[in-house]
């Protein structure tokens, strides 16, 4: 199975900060790489497919990006309803494995 | 618009099933596969398996193989997850998830349903 690693697993900031999130991955999986929100009581979200693709109705200030083995998730200016936990997600093969999870709290 | 809403809560016993039912409306249902992901209390998201709902073909996690089984109802554009031998430890919310891929081959998910806890206690 390939292996997510996200880190770090929580970080605190304030509005208007700059976000970079990381996810590793235990073997290269190109492109193949999703990233989601949730928040409490919630489903998660897709933000970010194919590593740096955003989904339709997603803010522009998401960006992904990274390939093989090594991603990332900034948020270029952090918004009040920005705080929530981030997960990546290898969208290579089966099994689909997803990393730890960041959450990102208020400073 | 794509919505998949999910049946109720359940409360079950050590030993007992639990069947899931994930309502599918808004797309072509046998356009798409379905997945199930389940969150534990405070713990991160963990996938069970895929099935498409073209052909019935199934996928699996290992750790659940044996215990789980995943149908789909295309009459009704309904997606179900049967887990058996329940413990505590299955205590979660379960998620199904539309496979934005379709054929599995880049599992990827657009749409969730809204979430069913499963409780399992004595």
């Amino acid at each position: 199975d390939i292996q997510m690693t996200q880190s770090p697993s929580s970080v605190s900031a304030s509005v208007g900060d700059r976000v970079t999130i990381t996810c590793r991955a235990s073997q290269g999986i190109s492109s193949w790489l999703a990233w989601y929100q949730q928040k409490p009581g919630k489903a998660p979200k897709l933000l970010i497919y194919a590593a740096s693709s955003l989904q339709s109705g997603v803010p522009s200030r998401f960006s992904g990006s990274g390939s093989g083995t090594d991603f990332t998730l900034t948020i270029s200016s952090l918004q009040p309803e920005d705080f929530a936990t981030y997960y990546c997600q290898q969208a290579n093969s089966f099994p689909v494995t997803f990393g730890g999870g960041t959450k990102v709290e208020i400073k | 618009q794509v919505q998949l809403v999910q049946s109720g809560a359940e409360v079950k016993k050590p030993g007992a099933s639990v069947k899931v039912s994930c309502k599918a409306s808004g797309y072509t249902f046998t356009s798409y596969g379905i997945s199930w992901v389940r969150q534990a209390p405070g713990q991160g998201l963990e996938w069970m398996g895929w099935i498409s709902a073209y052909n019935g073909n199934t996928n699996y996690a290992q750790k659940l193989q044996g215990r789980v089984t995943m149908t789909t109802d295309t009459s009704t554009s309904t997606a179900y997850m049967e887990l058996r031998s329940l413990r505590s430890d299955d205590t979660a919310v379960y998620y199904c998830a539309r496979d934005r891929s379709g054929s599995g081959s880049r599992p990827l998910f657009d749409y969730w349903g809204q979430g069913t806890l499963v409780t399992v206690s004595s």
